[in-house]
């Protein structure tokens, strides 16, 4: 199993619709997740990072954090073309002495 | 504020020379990255450094690969003698008090072996 396992896309959503992004990780012990944004040809950016169960809101994204189930989420409401990019979701896996270990990435596509 | 300078932007070199990345960290951070990225394996650490002191090479590839940080504010990755496969884009990030926290990106340098 891969330590942090997302699904490669690519996810198509209609414009103003609700994209929903999935990453499980392996590692019980996490504490700190991060969601980055990729546009084709650039370099990652942060858009979110997460630390305690439930949710946390900041503009149209929210992360979503089930440490039971060992998952995080993104959710972008009113979805627009621009958001369309690749998704990375990273998490500090501490049995890799905290290195913080990248998802391959979910390839999100904004229909207008 | 400047954010992670890094040079080149883009290299095609031939198989069997040096190559030689560059990388100037967003002042101030103590945490210093090097991430290789392809399209098969995605974005891997290859090595980290704290207040210049590399903490964990085990991503590094190959011997072909050396790191160093003489000071606070410059990095260099390099590879030698350069193949195909090193291939991908190189990205130099750096983060203030630690991996867990938020790590910036430079704009990554392309590199072409031919």
């Amino acid at each position: 199993q891969k330590e942090v396992e997302q699904n490669s896309g690519p996810l198509s959503v209609p414009e103003g619709a609700i994209a929903s992004l999935n990453c499980t990780y392996s590692d019980r012990g996490s504490q700190s997740f991060f969601w980055y944004r990729q546009y084709s040809g650039k370099s990652p950016e942060l858009i979110m990072f997460i630390y305690s169960n439930g949710d946390k809101e900041d503009g149209r994204f929210t992360a979503q954090l089930n440490k039971a189930s060992q998952y995080v989420s993104l959710l972008i409401r009113d979805s627009q073309p621009s958001d369309s990019a690749t998704y990375l979701c990273a998490v500090r896996i501490m049995e890799y002495g905290n290195k913080l270990v990248f998802g391959a990435g979910t390839i999100l596509r904004v229909k207008s | 504020d400047a954010g992670v300078i890094q040079s080149p932007r883009h290299e095609v070199t031939e198989m069997g020379q040096e190559v030689t990345l560059r990388c100037k960290p967003i002042s101030g951070h103590d945490y210093l990255f090097w991430y290789r990225q392809t399209m098969m394996r995605g974005l891997e650490l290859l090595i980290y450094f704290n207040n210049n002191v590399p903490i964990d090479d085990s991503g590094m590839p190959e011997d072909r690969f050396s790191a160093k940080m003489p000071n606070a504010s410059f990095s260099t990755l390099k590879i030698q003698p350069s193949e195909p496969r090193d291939s991908a884009v190189y990205f130099c990030a750096s983060s203030l008090g630690g991996t867990g926290n938020t790590i910036y990106f430079g704009e990554g340098s392309w590199l072409t072996v031919v």
